[in-house]
């Protein structure tokens, strides 16, 4: 199947302090992005749907200026967490669908944020 | 909107045994429902899928079967091995590409 990278793999960061990241469809071109957080022993919960350069869309509760993503090219989207908090401490994820891939979402391996 | 459950929440199998993991959906227009694997720490991975124009599908010791009428479907896997162990999603979504909803997922347990 299609390839998704995240970067980085694991972060630790302050709080109050805004982190970065990096999700790649690596030999495909993805039209569409998504990024979900987990909370341990739970299911996946959708946090937004971005399309190559438009706005994202955020699911209800999702706030759009704490958790902004950027989807400038068809390989590359960013989440950035703003002003994190430890509660913000979870495990992100990022999956692409489109081009070569087709309707499948292809999931990246994950971004652990702890906020101390 | 679309809503998934599943079952059972655990399951724990014999190796070499079947196992057998369920998920009804709410939408009755959902037409695309994949089923993930997801090991410890890791992303979900595809394993297999199947659309409302079939009934079944197979590839090797796994299996998913829908029953559109009853809006449930689900994952057989046969002559499990050690390395099965791990969650299993199940997923529904109305349009190929859109949005997924996913089930609560499985823990799959595996005894050598």
């Amino acid at each position: 199947g299609a390839v998704v990278s995240q970067h980085p793999s694991r972060v630790i960061c302050k709080s109050g302090t805004s982190v970065k990241i990096e999700c790649r469809s690596l030999d495909f071109q993805a039209t569409t992005m998504f990024w979900y957080r987990q909370f341990p022993k739970q299911s996946l919960m959708l946090m937004a749907t971005s399309n190559e350069g438009s706005k994202a869309t955020y699911e209800q509760g999702v706030e759009k200026d704490k958790f902004l993503i950027n989807h400038a090219s068809l390989t590359l989207s960013t989440l950035t967490v703003t002003s994190a908090h430890p509660e913000d401490s979870s495990f992100y994820i990022c999956s692409a669908s489109g081009g070569a891939a087709g309707y499948e979402q292809f999931f990246g391996p994950g971004t652990r944020l702890t906020v101390l | 909107g679309e809503n998934v459950e599943q079952h059972p929440s655990t399951l724990s199998v014999q190796e070499g045994d079947s196992a057998v993991i369920k998920c009804t959906y709410s939408d009755s227009a959902s037409n695309y429902f994949p089923w993930y694997k997801q090991e410890l720490g890791k992303g979900p991975q595809l394993i297999i899928d199947i659309r409302s124009n079939v009934g079944e599908k197979k590839d090797q010791r796994i299996a998913v079967t829908l029953n559109k009428t009853a809006k449930h479907f689900s994952l057989h896997i046969t002559e499990t091995q050690p390395e099965d162990s791990a969650v299993y999603f199940c997923a529904a979504s109305t349009t190929s590409g859109s949005r997924l909803t996913f089930g609560e997922g499985t823990q799959l347990t595996v005894n050598p």
